[in-house]
């Protein structure tokens, strides 16, 4: 119940493509879902997160997309630079208990130049 | 310059030793958490605070301890029950208006 399923692990993109990167929750107490960016040896990062009243979140080059029935959402990085290289860690959070984040395993961005 | 201030960035434990490690933070945030973290994992909560004075188990929170006695402070203890300590160490405080996480740059933990 509380675990967010994060794919894929890993992730190799050509410079200009398409970033993709999926999670999926089954607590449906969560309301808040933020993305979080790591650079090596640093701490995560907020780069964009959602609630879940609306189906899409667009922040310049990066996209949330929410499905509410299915328990799920993505973030899309488009134009994918070399330096967005890092790892992408989807999260849940409710606004009860403690409010815990849950975060997903991660995964490692690379674009290739 | 406001944030989270961890230290020190790297530790060495010996074996049956207790070290701490130390989070401040100047964002005037109530709330402040403790992750581990793990090659290929992703974050696991150790312990939580709301607020001064009051602290919760996270999901690993066996082999650690905390105190939270200012408002700024939030310090970790690794002890020696903790078996498998080696992991980078994240402390965070969150903004209660944006329900934002905010990061240290963490503390790499190393058994000699």
């Amino acid at each position: 119940q509380q675990q967010v399923k994060q794919s894929p692990q890993s992730l190799i993109v050509q410079k200009g493509g398409i970033s993709i990167i999926n999670c999926a929750y089954e607590n449906t107490a969560f309301d808040y879902f933020p993305w979080y960016q790591q650079f090596p040896g640093k701490g995560p990062a907020l780069l964009i997160a959602i609630r879940p009243d609306v189906s899409e979140k667009k922040e310049g080059r990066f996209t949330i997309s929410f499905n509410k029935s299915a328990k799920q959402f993505s973030l899309h990085i488009m134009d994918s630079q070399p330096g967005d290289s890092a790892t992408y860690f989807c999260a849940a959070s409710r606004n009860t208990g403690g409010f815990k984040t849950i975060f997903g395993a991660g995964t490692r961005l690379f674009v290739k130049a | 310059d406001g944030g989270i201030t961890q230290s020190p960035k790297y530790l060495f434990r010996k074996e049956g030793q207790n070290v701490t490690l130390s989070c401040e933070q100047n964002l005037n945030h109530d709330a402040m958490y403790w992750y581990r973290q793990d090659p290929g994992q992703g974050l696991r909560l150790i312990y939580y605070s709301q607020i001064v004075n009051d602290f919760q188990k996270g999901d690993i929170a066996e082999g650690y301890s905390v105190s939270r006695e200012k408002k700024e402070s939030f310090p970790l203890t690794v002890t020696s029950a903790q078996k498998n300590p080696t992991a980078f160490y994240l402390c965070a405080s969150r903004d209660r208006m944006t329900e934002k996480l905010f990061f240290g740059s963490g503390t790499q933990l190393s058994v000699l």
